[in-house]
């Protein structure tokens, strides 16, 4: 079965600061999705970026960027240039084709504080 | 084009009684999912439907918990009998086509409070 790890329940850093979120999955698909949602407090997930296994090349959008380690099973978010708006739970997902079904597994999130 | 709607945003029960959520998908989207998040966790994958069949159900509790997707009107998640434990938020997607380069779109959620 798949499963999507995040280690870190909480993460600072300071207004203008680069942080870096961890993610580890474990599949044995050869064919996946990769994503980064990001919920503040209205409790809406906002998709923040994604990354399809087959490109090497890692995602990036504005200030967000992941690393995707396809071989160690690791995809890291990089939020630069932080943001008093950024301050949010992010959650890593994972998504495959799963016998038709295509259903999103997550981690179980990243409280993001930012510090003025 | 609205966005998935869900409605009520929050519904208080008391233990025993049944709770229905409602998801209107977005404009042309036949596949729903719904979603649970338990306090301080990570969304849990529930059901999944197409409209007027269950697909995957392998994440809905096998009892008191049903869910169906009309052929008109919104789909609905059904809790028969609450408890404190099913106290949640749950949030519904939708997608209009079963691709993996197709986002799912999600809901705001209804957080579920049983006293």
């Amino acid at each position: 079965a798949q499963t999507v790890t995040q280690s870190q329940p909480e993460m600072s850093v300071q207004e203008a600061e680069t942080v870096t979120l961890s993610c580890t999955y474990d599949t044995s698909e050869s064919d996946y999705y990769l994503f980064w949602y990001k919920q503040p407090p209205s409790r809406q997930m906002i998709l923040v970026i994604r990354q399809e296994a087959y490109k090497q090349q890692n995602a990036t959008e504005n200030r967000f960027s992941v690393n995707f380690q396809k071989a160690a099973k690791s995809f890291s978010l990089k939020i630069s240039d932080s943001q008093l708006g950024d301050a949010a739970m992010y959650f890593c997902a994972y998504r495959s084709p799963d016998s038709g079904t295509y259903k999103y597994i997550f981690g179980t999130g990243t409280r993001l504080k930012v510090l003025a | 084009n609205a966005g998935v709607m869900q409605n009520p945003r929050h519904l208080v029960r008391r233990r025993g009684q049944e709770a229905r959520l409602r998801c209107s998908p977005m404009k042309g989207h036949s596949h729903v999912y719904w979603y649970r998040q338990l306090p301080e966790e990570g969304l849990k994958f529930m059901v999944y439907l197409q409209k007027e069949n269950i697909i995957d159900e392998s994440g809905m509790p096998k009892e008191r918990f049903s869910a169906e997707f009309p052929k008109e009107g919104p789909s609905i998640l059904r809790i028969q009998q609450v408890v404190r434990g099913d106290s949640a938020a749950y949030f519904c997607a939708s997608s209009e086509r079963q691709m993996l380069n197709t986002e799912a779109f999600f809901g705001q959620g209804t957080r579920l409070t049983v006293v």
